[in-house]
């Protein structure tokens, strides 16, 4: 079976500071899309970056990018310039075409 | 155009009561998918639709959890006979391609309270 595990149930950051949140997955198959979503308080689930597992190169969106290493099947998260904005709970999936697994979440606050 | 939308956001059901929850998928989007997310937990997968074939209903918890999607766009989730562990939120999403080529766009959720 395919889990998803985020070991950080919550982490803070300092406004303007850098911050990384660790995902770890396991599947067996070869090709699958990795994926962080941010959850505000309202609920709305919102795409923060994908990966696609074929492409080597890490996914980055303006200040968010990922450390895709693919034979350790870890998928973290950097937030740059951390803006208060930001606060929300953040969750790490994976879909495989097949499976469709997401983490547990990491709650990340930034503190002003 | 619009995102994905569902109905309504927040229901209150007595137990034993039958649910129906609205799911509004992004016009053309292929895939359609239904999650739970219990509180302070991830979502969970329930079932997922390609056009109007149910092709994986393998999340469901039980038979009183029906999903159908007759006319391959707008989706229900039906809760027969509601029981208290079925509180939770329910999360709507569509893709516009197959499961693992594309990103899954979600609706706000139903909040679901089964007294």
């Amino acid at each position: 079976a395919q889990t998803v595990t985020q070991s950080q149930p919550e982490m803070s950051v300092q406004e303007a500071e850098t911050v990384t949140l660790s995902c770890t997955y396991d599947t067996s198959e070869n090709n699958y899309y990795l994926f962080w979503y941010k959850q505000p308080p309202s609920r709305q689930m919102i795409l923060v970056i994908r990966q696609e597992a074929y492409k080597q190169q890490n996914a980055t969106e303006n200040r968010f990018s990922v450390n895709f290493q693919k034979a350790a099947k870890s998928f973290s998260l950097k937030i740059s310039d951390s803006q208060l904005g930001d606060t929300a709970m953040y969750f790490c999936a994976s879909d495989t075409g097949n499976q469709f697994y997401f983490g547990t979440g990491t709650s990340l606050t930034v503190i002003p | 155009g619009a995102g994905v939308s569902q109905s309504p956001r927040y229901k209150v059901a007595k137990r034993g009561q039958d649910v129906a929850l609205r799911c509004d998928p992004i016009s053309g989007h292929v895939s359609l998918f239904w999650y739970q997310q219990a509180l302070g937990q991830g979502p969970e997968f329930l079932t997922y639709f390609q056009n109007e074939a149910q092709l994986d209903k393998s999340g469901l918890p039980s038979d009183r959890f029906f999903a159908e999607r007759p006319e391959g766009s707008v989706s229900t989730l039906k809760i027969q006979r509601t029981q208290q562990e079925d509180s939770a939120v329910y999360l709507c999403a569509s893709s516009p391609s197959w499961p693992g080529t594309d990103t899954q766009y979600f609706g706000p959720g139903t909040r679901l309270t089964v007294l």
